[in-house]
């Protein structure tokens, strides 16, 4: 297995309250994607980083922002959640050691919020 | 909309059965790439298309990359229980960029 893990993996939040995701790779991977997976949508690409202070934005990004100040974290922030926020979120890595068109997912971390 | 079409969204078929899960899209891919799904998991690589034509096999499964890059299949021979899960196919536009995933296919064996 990849060595990647999110945390928090559960979170239960209020509208309008602010939400950081942390994913932790130590692998040193170059690239690192964070997804939500939603019914009927699959998995959508919010933010990526190529390198340390590196990043852009993905398909599905308003609302949302995104941190790296090192190569093994990468974090995802909701300044103020919504309820169309409710979503599992996915890490995952990847770069060239690996093939740059290859991604590891870490586990996932379910919010809900109210 | 969705960049990525899969079908058929479900199946459900019998242990001994034959299978094909389809990708397509009118979009160019640099490569395409087949995951799979566990409740509760992330999802895991299967195999990555970056040819043109490509087939790849990996013991039951034969997965393939069109001539024009826009679309990919996979086939399961002889379904097992244990291939149930979700199946997702992702492109990439440019390499190690943005990957835009299909809606997926649940498969379920029944013993």
């Amino acid at each position: 297995d990849a060595g990647i893990t999110q945390s928090p993996r559960h979170k239960v939040t209020e509208t309008g309250t602010p939400v950081t995701l942390r994913c932790h790779q130590t692998e040193n991977h170059r690239y690192m994607y964070w997804y939500r997976q939603d019914p009927g949508h699959g998995l959508r690409l919010i933010h990526y980083s190529y390198g340390v202070k590196d990043t852009d934005k993905g398909e599905v990004s308003d609302g949302y922002s995104v941190s790296r100040s090192k190569t093994e974290d990468f974090l995802l922030t909701l300044e103020s959640a919504t309820s169309s926020q409710t979503s599992v979120y996915f890490c995952a890595i990847g770069g060239e050691a690996v093939g740059l068109d290859t991604q590891y997912f870490g586990p996932g971390t379910r919010l809900t919020v109210l | 909309t969705q960049l990525l079409e899969q079908s058929p969204q479900f199946l459900s078929i019998q242990e001994g059965e034959n299978l094909t899960v389809y990708c397509n899209s009118s979009s160019v891919f640099s490569s395409l790439q087949w995951y799979r799904q566990e409740p509760g998991e992330g999802p895991v690589l299967l195999v990555t298309v970056v040819t043109g034509g490509e087939v790849k096999k990996l013991k039951r499964l034969t997965f393939q990359f069109g001539d024009a890059r826009k679309d990919s299949s996979l086939h399961i021979t002889a379904a097992q229980p244990g291939d149930t899960g979700l199946y997702l196919c992702a492109g990439a536009r440019n390499t190690g960029n943005q990957f835009y995933f299909g809606t997926g296919t649940s498969l379920t064996v029944i013993p």
